[in-house]
């Protein structure tokens, strides 16, 4: 049973159209995190959420943003995407944050795929 | 800033045998976690196995394995006698230990042949 999904999977936008990718999580944990992976590269985390707490990278753009309306929900929003955005994201939850717990096991979902045209 | 590096972007084994992936790893710090993670084709990325650093003995789950080694900054993955359900991505990961960041290597794509 998946525990974090995302929607869609695939994902087509226009050079500077607005595009929001979704996840969800049946496992109640309090981190939500959203990386970009892109081709033959690794995956890099964008920001995450301790319950409503954003944290933002240093390196992230502003063109990246983020909602998290609950617990179960959170999304990523792209608000001009460009050629260079092409890219899988994943979402990611944790049950706790550092310091409370020490492993702090992140589990993924299976990834948005994003192409821009 | 710490930084992880795989240095076989494929890797290839035969059903049954045994296949090293290997990953070194730059930090300064002294407690840290590592993690192997599999990421099979259009599925999610589930962890394989994890170490602290500061135990000195290597985390073994079923047929994987790590050889830890913290001076020379290396964490390789064994998994012996393969199988078809093994052929993944795999990423090595590192995370401090008092934050919530992990950090990826570019990860190497193992091949199962039967």
């Amino acid at each position: 049973d998946a525990m974090v999904i995302q929607n869609p999977r695939y994902q087509v936008t226009q050079f500077g159209k607005p595009v929001t990718l979704s996840c969800s999580q049946t496992l109640n944990h309090n981190v939500m995190y959203w990386y970009q992976q892109k081709s033959s590269q690794a995956p890099k985390l964008l920001f995450h959420y301790y319950d409503k707490d954003f944290n933002n990278e240093a390196d992230t753009p502003d063109n990246f943003q983020s909602r998290r309306p609950n617990t179960s929900f959170c999304f990523l929003d792209i608000r001009s995407p460009g050629l260079g955005d092409a890219a899988m994201y994943l979402c990611a939850t944790s049950r706790e944050p550092i310091g409370q717990g020490a492993w702090n096991i992140q589990y993924f979902g299976a990834g948005t795929r994003l192409s821009v045209l | 800033a710490q930084t992880v590096t795989q240095s076989q972007p494929e890797m290839s084994v035969q059903e049954a045998e045994t296949v090293t992936l290997s990953c070194t790893y730059d930090t300064s710090e002294s407690d840290y976690y590592l993690f192997w993670y599999k990421q099979p084709p259009s599925r999610q990325m589930i962890l394989v196995i994890r170490q602290e650093a500061y135990k000195q003995q290597n985390a073994t789950e079923n047929r994987f394995s790590v050889n830890f080694q913290k001076a020379a900054k290396s964490f390789s993955l064994k998994i012996s006698d393969s199988q078809l359900g093994d052929a993944a991505m795999y990423f090595c990961a590192y995370r401090n230990y008092n934050t919530d960041k992990l950090i990826f290597g570019t990860g190497t794509r193992l091949q199962v042949f039967p």
